[in-house]
C-alpha cells in the first residue's frame, strides 16, 4: 500500500511568488491535513480537507489556501510569499478526520526555501 | 501560542533505560495523540488517548491522561537505538476543533 506522497520535496521560491504544494494520500483515505514546521514557531496545524470540503482551519492568514479534489488528492497554495514561509510543509490523509482522533499518515514533506 | 508544551525539551538516556516525557495543554481537549519525528522528516503516529481514557498502551509505549492536570506522559520502555526522535504531543481542543502541536522533546538515545 503506497504512503502519502508529497511533490515537490525541496522548492526554492522568490519573494512575493505563490507557490502550490501537492499532496496524494494513501488509497481510501477521505482527510487530508496540511501543516507547517518552522524551527522558531514548532508544529502547526494549517487546514484539513475531508470530501473536498474544508473542515477546519488554523491561524494563517489567507495567503494560505487550500482545496481538495474528488480523488481526495489536495493541493495547498501560498500567495505573496514571505522569507517567514520557509518551512516544511507537512500533509497527513486519515481515513476519517484527524480532529475526530483518527490516525493520521504523514508524508515526508515538501521544503520550502523563500529567498 | 502552543497549546501543548513538552517537558523536558531534551533526554539523554542509556539504551535500556526508560523514557519519560510529559506534555501540558492549556484548555478541554477531546483528545491526546503523540508522535514521533526522525531528523525533519514525516511524523509517525504512536498513539491516541480519548479525554475519558486514563492510561493506554502500545507494546513499549505507555501513555497517561490526567485531565484535571491537563497533562499527559508518554514512556518508552527498553530504549533502543532507533527510538532517537523527537516527540510531539498534539491536542484537538473540544472548543474550536483545532489540532495545537507542542513544542516536542529531542530523545538521544546512547549506545
Amino acid at each position: 500500500k503506497a504512503g502519502v506522497t508529497q511533490t515537490p520535496r525541496y522548492l526554492i521560491k522568490t519573494r512575493g511568488q505563490q507557490v502550490t504544494l501537492s499532496c496524494s494520500p494513501i488509497s481510501g483515505h477521505r482527510s487530508v491535513s496540511w501543516y507547517q514546521q518552522t524551527p522558531g514557531q514548532g508544529l502547526q496545524f494549517l487546514f484539513e480537507y475531508f470530501s473536498e470540503t474544508q473542515r477546519n482551519k488554523g491561524n494563517f492568514p489567507g495567503r494560505f489556501s487550500g482545496r481538495q479534489f474528488s480523488n481526495s488528492r489536495s493541493e495547498m497554495n501560498v500567495s505573496t510569499l514571505e522569507l517567514g514561509d520557509s518551512a516544511l510543509y507537512l500533509c497527513a490523509s486519515s481515513w476519517g478526520t484527524v480532529v475526530g482522533g483518527t490516525e493520521a499518515f504523514f508524508g515526508q514533506g515538501t521544503r520550502l526555501t523563500v529567498v | 501560542s502552543q497549546q501543548g508544551e513538552e517537558d523536558p525539551q531534551a533526554l539523554s538516556i542509556q539504551e535500556g533505560e526508560n523514557a519519560t516525557m510529559n506534555c501540558s495543554y492549556k484548555t478541554s481537549i477531546n483528545n491526546l495523540q503523540w508522535y514521533r519525528q526522525n531528523s525533519g522528516r514525516g511524523l509517525v503516529h504512536l498513539i491516541l488517548i480519548r479525554s475519558n481514557e486514563r492510561e493506554k498502551h502500545s507494546g513499549r509505549l505507555r501513555v497517561t491522561l490526567d485531565t484535571s492536570k491537563k497533562s499527559s506522559s508518554l514512556l518508552i520502555t527498553a530504549s533502543r537505538a532507533a527510538d532517537t526522535a523527537s516527540y510531539f504531543c498534539a491536542t484537538d481542543r473540544d472548543r474550536d476543533d483545532k489540532i495545537i502541536f507542542g513544542k516536542g522533546t529531542r530523545l538521544h538515545i546512547l549506545p
